[in-house]
């Protein structure tokens, strides 16, 4: 199985200033079939369910900030949050899909405000 | 709008059996793949089981290979994850979620609750 590693595991973040969660693959998440990369971004609100932010490394899904931005290739992602706001506040996950018959997340990093 | 809601949790002792669905609307069902994940007491994110959108291709994760079922009644527009010989660590919320075209889920129910316990 590819392991998802994500660090930090937590953050604390004043109103206003940047954040970055790195996520590293045991393995490379590039498709040849394609070129395009399987590695996504979701937040878990506290007390709601998960929710997608990113795919395929730095396409924003419908609805989400600008403030919200991911980069990376290969093993090495990181998502970025220009400015963290209030509402930013929760676990963040990255999540491989390359193998779909082994689909794994990072252990999650946990985002609290100052 | 996507809507997928799950039913079938509960509690029940270890080797018992239970029987998930997850209701789908606001989407062509048969068009998507779906996936259960599942979330332990205070813990992270872990993926179940993956189903095609015509059901020819499944995937499981080992600690339920064998164990666990995932099945779906296109006419119903309604996921299932036939869950056997439970045990403890299999204790957690069980979400449905829908694909976006990549194996990924995309859409997110609001979860079951499945406690296995004596």
């Amino acid at each position: 199985d590819i392991v998802m590693t994500q660090t930090p595991l937590s953050l604390s973040i004043t109103p206003g200033q940047p954040a970055s969660i790195s996520c590293k693959s045991s393995q490379s998440l590039l498709r040849s079939s394609d070129g395009k990369t399987s590695l996504y971004w979701y937040l878990q609100k506290p007390g709601q369910s998960p929710h997608l932010l990113m795919y395929d490394v730095f396409k924003r899904f419908s609805g989400v900030p600008e403030r919200f931005s991911g980069s990376g290739s290969g093993t090495d992602f990181t998502l970025k949050i220009s400015r963290v706001e209030a509402e930013d506040v929760g676990i963040y996950y990255c999540m491989q899909s390359i193998q779909p018959s082994s689909i794994t997340f990072g252990q999650g990093t946990r985002l609290e405000i100052k | 709008q996507v809507q997928l809601v799950e039913s079938g949790g509960g509690v029940v002792q270890p080797g018992m059996s239970l029987r998930l669905s997850c209701a789908a609307s606001g989407f062509t069902f048969n068009n998507y793949a779906m996936h259960w994940v599942r979330q332990a007491p205070g813990k992270g994110l872990e993926w179940v089981a993956l189903l095609s959108y015509d059901g020819n291709d499944k995937f499981y994760a080992d600690s339920v290979k064998g164990r666990f079922t995932i099945s779906r009644d296109d006419s119903r527009d309604t996921l299932y994850l036939q869950m056997s010989s439970l045990r403890p660590e299999d204790t957690a919320v069980y979400y449905c979620t829908r694909e976006c075209r990549g194996w990924y889920p995309c859409y997110w129910g609001q979860g079951t609750v499945v406690t296995v316990a004596s």
